[in-house]
C-alpha cells in the first residue's frame, strides 16, 4: 500500500497525559498536512510542512500541540496534557510540490481523551 | 477561498446516477473546484477537480457551469460504497501552497 499510512488508529488515554501520532505521507511528496475532525464537522486544517519546514499553524493549534518532521519524511503530531476537547479524529495528508496537485488523506487517528 | 453550499443530504436508489451539487457563487478566476469524498471511519478520499472545463474520470464527472458559480458531481452508477459524506471544496491555486476548507457537505444515501 502506498497511501498515506497513520498509527496508531485509535487511541484512549487520560486527561493530562500526552499522546502522539505518526504520519507517514506517500513517498515522494514533499508537503504535509495535519487536520482535526470533530463528529459532525469537516476536516479543519491544523499545519503544515514544505519537507522539513513548518510553514503554516492555525490558531486551533495551541500552545500544547507541537508537530514536527525532522527528517522530511514522517512527521509526528504530540499533545500534552490532554484535555476533553482534544477528542477528535487527526487526519495527515500529503502532496506533491505542483502547486493544484491534490491532498491525499491517511485514515486517520481517532483520539478518545477520558 | 470562496465559500461553498451544499444541501445537507441527498438519496439515491442504487444504479441509478447520483448528481450532487455545489454552489461557489463567490469563485474567483483562480479558484479551483476540488470534490473529496469521507465514507464513515476513513479519511477524505480525493474524486476530481477541475477550473473550467468539465472533467471526468474513472470515479466521477464534474460539470462545471460556463459562469463557474456552480458544480455538479456525477457518479453515473451509484452503487451502496458510494455512500458517503461528499465536500466540494473551492481552492485558491498560487506560487505557493494552499490547504483545502471543508465544509460540512453532502450526505449521500445510496439505497437498494
Amino acid at each position: 500500500d502506498t497511501g498515506v499510512s497513520q498509527d496508531p488508529r485509535h487511541k484512549i488515554t487520560k486527561r493530562g497525559q500526552n499522546v502522539t501520532f505518526r504520519c507517514d505521507p506517500i513517498s515522494e511528496h514533499n508537503r504535509l498536512y495535519w487536520y482535526r475532525q470533530t463528529l459532525g464537522q469537516g476536516p479543519e486544517f491544523l499545519t503544515y510542512f514544505q519537507n522539513e519546514a513548518q510553514l503554516e499553524k492555525s490558531r486551533l493549534l495551541s500552545d500544547r500541540f507541537s508537530a514536527e518532521r525532522p527528517k522530511g519524511s514522517f512527521s509526528t503530531l504530540e499533545i500534552q496534557r490532554t484535555e476533553q476537547g482534544d477528542s477528535a479524529m487527526y487526519l495527515c495528508a500529503s502532496s506533491s510540490d505542483t502547486s493544484y496537485s491534490p491532498l491525499h488523506f491517511g485514515n486517520g487517528t481517532r483520539l478518545t481523551v477520558t | 477561498d470562496a465559500k461553498t453550499t451544499q444541501p445537507p443530504s441527498m438519496d439515491c436508489a442504487e444504479g441509478r446516477a447520483a448528481n450532487l451539487p455545489c454552489n461557489h457563487s463567490t469563485i474567483s478566476g483562480n479558484e479551483y473546484v476540488y470534490w473529496y469524498r469521507q465514507i464513515h471511519s476513513q479519511g477524505p478520499q480525493y474524486i476530481i477537480h477541475g477550473l473550467k472545463n468539465n472533467e471526468t474520470n474513472e470515479m466521477a464527472s464534474l460539470i462545471i457551469t460556463e459562469d463557474r458559480k456552480s458544480s455538479t458531481l456525477i457518479l453515473p452508477h451509484a452503487t451502496l460504497r458510494d455512500t458517503a459524506v461528499y465536500y466540494c471544496i473551492v481552492r485558491t491555486l498560487n506560487s505557493g501552497y494552499s490547504t483545502l476548507t471543508f465544509g460540512k457537505g453532502t450526505m449521500l444515501l445510496v439505497s437498494p
